[in-house]
């Protein structure tokens, strides 16, 4: 069964410290998604991404988060300047069209910001 | 009113039980509907989607009625791999999902 792949599995940094959390969505998927959950919380949008350009961002995505698609395959995730509250688990996901037939989600990548 | 909103759990069933779980959301322009699943640490799995005539997967069966935004999932027979955390998702844009907190189900033995 296709997956999507996030790396790392867990990353430590210290705060103020810039991260990039890597994906590779399923490769014939067009819709591309950063999703976190802080622990104990729900799961929350943070963006969306089609046709190389972002579609949709919550108020959670401000100016310290970016997305890329540097190359056919990979979606990364970068924060410039991590904050101890963007400690969370942070998951990829991505879908054939739309929302209609709901995503495949990566495993995530666990931050934590110390 | 949250957006989508869940009992908040936990359910504790013996195995065989029949459970069920309700939500409800907010947005009455939602036109899509999920159940997914969550182990504990783990990724979102999609259980199932919800359709309004309502639908069914196994032991799993699925409503929706959208005149009062209520969703619902029940479980028949219910297993120990049952056990996990169960989301109710709904679209709330052009491409995202708004997720519930989720009740946890736990089956003993």
């Amino acid at each position: 069964e296709p997956e999507v792949t996030q790396t790392p599995s867990h990353q430590v940094t210290q705060m103020g410290q810039e991260v990039i959390l890597r994906c590779v969505p399923i490769s014939n998927h067009l819709y591309f998604y950063w999703y976190r959950q802080i622990l104990g919380q729900k799961v929350e949008f943070l963006v969306s991404f089609y046709n190389n350009e972002i579609s949709e961002k919550s108020e959670i995505f401000d100016d310290q988060f970016s997305v890329e698609r540097p190359d056919g395959s990979n979606f990364t995730l970068k924060i410039r300047s991590t904050k101890l509250e963007d400690s969370a688990m942070y998951f990829c996901a991505s879908s054939l069209d739309r929302v209609d037939y709901g995503y495949t989600f990566g495993s995530g990548t666990r931050l934590t910001v110390v | 009113r949250k957006e989508v909103e869940q009992d908040p759990g936990p359910f504790n069933v013996p195995e065989g039980a029949t459970v069920a779980f309700n939500c409800t959301y907010s947005n009455s322009a939602s036109q899509s509907f999920f159940w997914y699943r969550q182990d504990c640490r783990k990724e979102p799995k999609l259980l199932m989607s919800v359709y309004s005539s309502g639908n069914e997967d196994g032991r799993f069966t699925a409503q929706l009625n959208r005149a009062s935004q209520y969703i619902s999932l029940l479980i028949r027979d219910s297993k120990l791999s049952d056990s996990a955390t169960y989301l109710c998702v709904v679209n709330r844009g052009y491409s995202t999902l708004t997720f519930g907190k989720g009740t946890m189900l736990l089956v003993s033995p």
